[in-house]
């Protein structure tokens, strides 16, 4: 079967650091990618890893654990617009499997 | 950049009626996909193709079919649409050698 689980909902301060953790188990897997989804509008690409180790872009970093079915997405130095749902998806051979995203909220 | 562009962003209608939603890429992207979005349940995968007049089922085509006659082109029908295909409808493209998919601004669809 394929069960990806992330928390429904997080909450953080602007100027904050916040993970979001992912697990999944998927009966294939090629690598795992995060997107980023404002309300009422379309998932835009954040990041892919395929290997294992932490891999950093700007305030967006994502980690994988490839013998452990983890990952996690760390947003620094948060801001107002980062309020978002954060999708995570493994991919397999052709296929994203989404899980039900997390909805992150950030405060003044 | 690559543009994915759908056919409306809002539809509603009625009950039985036929329902047709158009995707459009401008990347020369051989893989398209269609997905709906439904709150707790995430982005589920109805149909994809990975070249002209090919397509291949998700994991919820049923009430679904779709067309692929133009490369660029991926179009999604409801052919008696039910109240229960009420969602946001997704539209991707991705190439044949990157596995990014890339979205359109998606079809919120109503069926009364």
């Amino acid at each position: 079967g394929q069960n990806i689980d992330q928390p429904t909902e997080m909450t953080a301060t602007e100027g904050a650091i916040v993970q979001i953790n992912c697990t999944y188990q998927t009966s294939g897997f090629n690598g795992l990618f995060w997107y980023q989804q404002h309300a009422g509008e379309a998932p835009t690409f954040l990041s892919y890893n395929v290997l294992d180790g932490l891999e950093e872009k700007g305030r967006f970093s994502s980690f994988l654990s490839r013998s452990k079915g983890y990952s996690y997405l760390l947003l620094k130095e948060l801001q107002m617009k980062d309020s978002a749902s954060y999708l995570c998806a493994p991919y397999n051979t052709d296929k994203l499997i989404f899980g039900t995203g997390t909805r992150l909220q950030v405060f003044p | 950049d690559v543009k994915v562009t759908q056919s409306s962003r809002y539809l509603v209608k009625r009950t039985g009626e036929k329902v047709f939603l158009e995707c459009v890429q401008d990347m020369d992207h051989e893989n398209m996909f269609w997905y709906r979005q439904d709150p707790g349940l995430g982005l589920r995968l109805i149909y994809f193709s990975y070249d002209v007049k090919m397509k291949e089922k998700g994991d919820i085509p049923e009430g679904y079919s779709v067309s692929r006659e133009k490369k660029e082109r991926f179009s999604l029908i409801l052919e008696s649409a039910s109240t229960n295909q009420t969602s946001m409808y997704l539209c991707a493209s991705s190439s044949q050698t990157e596995e990014t998919q890339y979205f359109g601004p998606g079809t919120r669809l109503l069926v009364l």
